[in-house]
């Protein structure tokens, strides 16, 4: 069954360093999403990409954060001079051209130290 | 806007009793709504979903759940608790384009033998 895949699993990273998160979504899918979730609270929407293009963001989002597709598989997220607070579970979705389901990856666990 | 609120961050049952998870949902416009269940270490798993078609949903391992709009809400039950239900689960809405989802800050099950 198609699966979205993300690398790595856990990362732990110092305080003030850039990180890229990777997600390779399923593959015929068109519309992709990054999620996080900090420790014991809700899933919070971060940013939805389509078209190449970003097509919303929450106020998380701001310019410490980017999305890219450099390819034709892979989609990541990029945060640089990451912060304590940026600690959280990051999880990638992606879906298809009719946009009923996100699927969702596992998830990379950061930890900025 | 849309907005979930889950009653309950914790529920236990035993093994063999039904299950009530319980979600209210605000929005502007009618709403998709979606459970995922998270299981340790884990992504995030489509349990059912609504989409505006038979307001009694049926999903995998037995939990299905019912849209009632006079109510505002969308609560997940299953007839008899197994062992491996427990797990954390996420209500969600969603708008028609699908562009995000807002999820709920989640209900731990625990079942107990």
């Amino acid at each position: 069954e198609p699966e979205v895949t993300q690398t790595p699993s856990h990362q732990v990273t110092q305080m003030g360093q850039e990180v890229i998160l990777r997600c390779v979504p399923i593959s015929n899918h068109l519309y992709f999403y990054w999620y996080r979730q900090i420790l014991g609270q809700k899933v919070e929407f971060l940013v939805s990409f389509y078209n190449n293009e970003i097509s919303e963001k929450s106020e998380i989002f701001d310019d410490q954060f980017s999305v890219e597709r450099p390819d034709g598989s892979n989609f990541t997220l990029k945060i640089r001079s990451t912060k304590l607070e940026d600690s959280a579970m990051y999880f990638c979705a992606s879906s298809d051209q009719g946009n009923t389901e996100a699927f969702f990856g596992q998830g990379t666990r950061l930890t900025v130290v | 806007a849309q907005s979930v609120t889950q009653l309950g961050s914790h529920v236990s049952v035993s093994e063999g009793a039904l299950v009530l998870l319980r979600c209210n949902y605000s929005s502007s416009v009618p709403p998709y709504l979606f459970w995922y269940v998270q299981y340790p270490n884990q992504g995030l798993q489509l349990l059912l979903k609504y989409t505006s078609a038979a307001t009694l949903v049926k999903g995998i391992n037995g939990f299905e759940a019912e849209f009632k709009k006079s109510e505002t809400s969308f609560h997940l039950t299953k007839p008899s608790a197994h062992m491996s239900d427990a797990a954390e689960y996420f209500c969600a809405v969603s708008t028609y384009n699908f562009n995000k989802f807002y999820f709920g800050s989640g209900t731990k099950l625990n079942v107990k033998p």
